[in-house]
């Protein structure tokens, strides 16, 4: 299984940039680079997700390193309500699997300072 | 468009009980699947579904049941719960490479 690093907590200043950084050497050619994030008591949501090229959507921007091995997920503006943990996963179809499956480590819990 | 739905939000049960977490969604997907998520953990794959009438394990299915007989819903059943099934339950639906989260139900086997 293609496995990320991540690390477990993250401060920010409102209103400042924010970095996310993921660690995943062993990524295969063809996995994808998933972000979700989970704000408190509520299910995960999506963020944003990338192969090869950098990323943006109305949420957030998706850095991949030239060789695929770490990406870094940018939130141009944090705000109180982006205080949740961020999931960094990459796609894994399992042998046999009808389907790929997103496996969720413990994520970065990201806190937000006013 | 309501999205994900899952009821019940919380439910309290007593060792050997049987229950029905129930998951739905109106979004016409075809890929449906169950997590669990523990205190301070990330989420774990119990079950999972690539259409009506086709379901397969995830990472921990031991204990749970799932069926789907419609594209539509997809429930997860405890025969006998045990006081280790306490946990919040996710249920999601995928199209593509976009996978939506319902609320989640929080279960207590006393």
């Amino acid at each position: 299984d293609a496995k990320t690093t991540q690390p477990n907590s993250m401060e920010s200043n409102e209103e400042e940039p924010v970095h996310l950084p993921c660690n995943h050497s062993t990524i295969s050619g063809t996995d994808y680079i998933h972000w979700y994030r989970q704000l408190p008591s509520q299910g995960p949501e999506y963020v944003i997700h990338g192969l090869t090229s950098n990323v943006n959507n109305r949420m957030a921007s998706l850095a991949i390193a030239e060789d695929r091995k770490s990406s870094t997920l940018i939130l141009h503006r944090a705000t109180l309500r982006d205080a949740a943990v961020y999931y960094c996963i990459l796609r894994d179809v399992p042998p046999g699997a009808g389907s790929y499956q997103l496996t969720f480590g413990k994520g970065t819990k990201l806190s937000v300072i006013p | 468009n309501a999205g994900v739905t899952q009821t019940p939000k919380f439910q309290v049960l007593k060792t050997g009980q049987s229950m029905t977490l129930q998951c739905a969604q109106d979004m016409n997907h075809e890929y449906m699947s169950w997590y669990r998520q523990d205190p301070g953990m990330g989420l774990r794959l119990i079950h999972y579904s690539v259409g009506a009438g086709i379901t397969d394990q995830g990472e921990v299915p031991n204990g749970y049941n799932v069926s789907r007989s419609t594209t539509e819903d997809f429930p997860l059943r405890l025969l006998s719960a045990a006081p280790s099934q306490t946990s919040v339950y996710f249920c999601a639906s995928r199209k593509t490479e976009t996978q939506y989260f319902g609320p989640g139900t929080r279960l207590l086997v006393l």
